[in-house]
């Protein structure tokens, strides 16, 4: 199996502080992605990372890519109150194949 | 409406019910998804659709029935329920099946089963 393992699977911090999740897959990729869950609604896509990738930024968001350690990290900085949710990072194989890893749930504290 | 709708949001349902969740898309999409999400498990992939066939189908119960009427409509049907089905089903679409791309979610159903 290629799942995504989140790191760490939840993390609290004070708001302004910045927020880093760690993302562990086991076989080759196409793409990864990232998603936020709010509780009890739908994931949202945040980012897109291409295996020839190695970072890219969105907002306050910055996704990087390590193929050869097979990792992606997420970093939201200078966090708010409502960046509260959960974040899962998604590996899509090269047959198209998407596979969600367990999630980080991220506390922001006003 | 944009998106992906899913009804009815909330379903309380006893273990003899027949019910159905429905979920929309108005993107065009060729590809839609039925994930379950059950708390502390990792989203699990029931069924997939493209342009309205089914081209994924992962172990899943057969009281849990999927239809796809067209490549806008997606249903799940569902039969004789277990109170281990209760949790959080998910649609989603996405241009095309195996294409690499983002997956649109909808805002869940939240299932309880009695």
């Amino acid at each position: 199996s290629q799942q995504g393992e989140e790191d760490p699977q939840a993390l609290s911090i004070q708001e302004g502080e910045n927020a880093t999740m760690n993302c562990s897959y086991k076989t080759s990729i196409n793409n990864l992605q990232w998603y936020r869950q709010n509780s009890g609604r739908g994931l949202v896509h945040l980012i897109l990372i291409r295996s020839n990738e190695r970072e890219k930024h969105s907002g306050r968001l910055r996704v990087t890519l390590d193929t050869s350690k097979k990792s992606s990290s997420l970093l939201i900085t200078a966090s708010r109150a409502a960046d509260t949710a959960s974040y899962f990072c998604a590996t899509v194989s090269n047959t198209g194949k998407l596979i969600f890893g367990q999630g980080t749930t991220l506390q922001v504290k006003p | 409406e944009t998106g992906v709708t899913q009804t009815p949001r909330h379903l309380v349902m006893g273990m003899t019910n027949k019910k159905s969740l429905k979920c929309e898309q108005h993107l065009g999409h060729n590809a839609m998804y039925w994930y379950k999400q059950s708390a502390k498990k990792p989203l699990e992939l029931m069924f997939v659709y493209s342009l309205e066939e089914r081209v994924e189908n992962n172990s899943v119960p057969s009281r849990f029935s999927p239809e796809c009427p067209n490549s806008s409509h997606l249903f799940l049907h569902l039969h004789t329920l277990q109170p281990e089905d209760s949790a959080l089903y998910l649609c989603a679409s996405s241009q095309d099946w195996g294409a690499h791309g983002e997956l649109f979610f909808g805002e869940g159903s939240r299932l309880t089963v009695l």
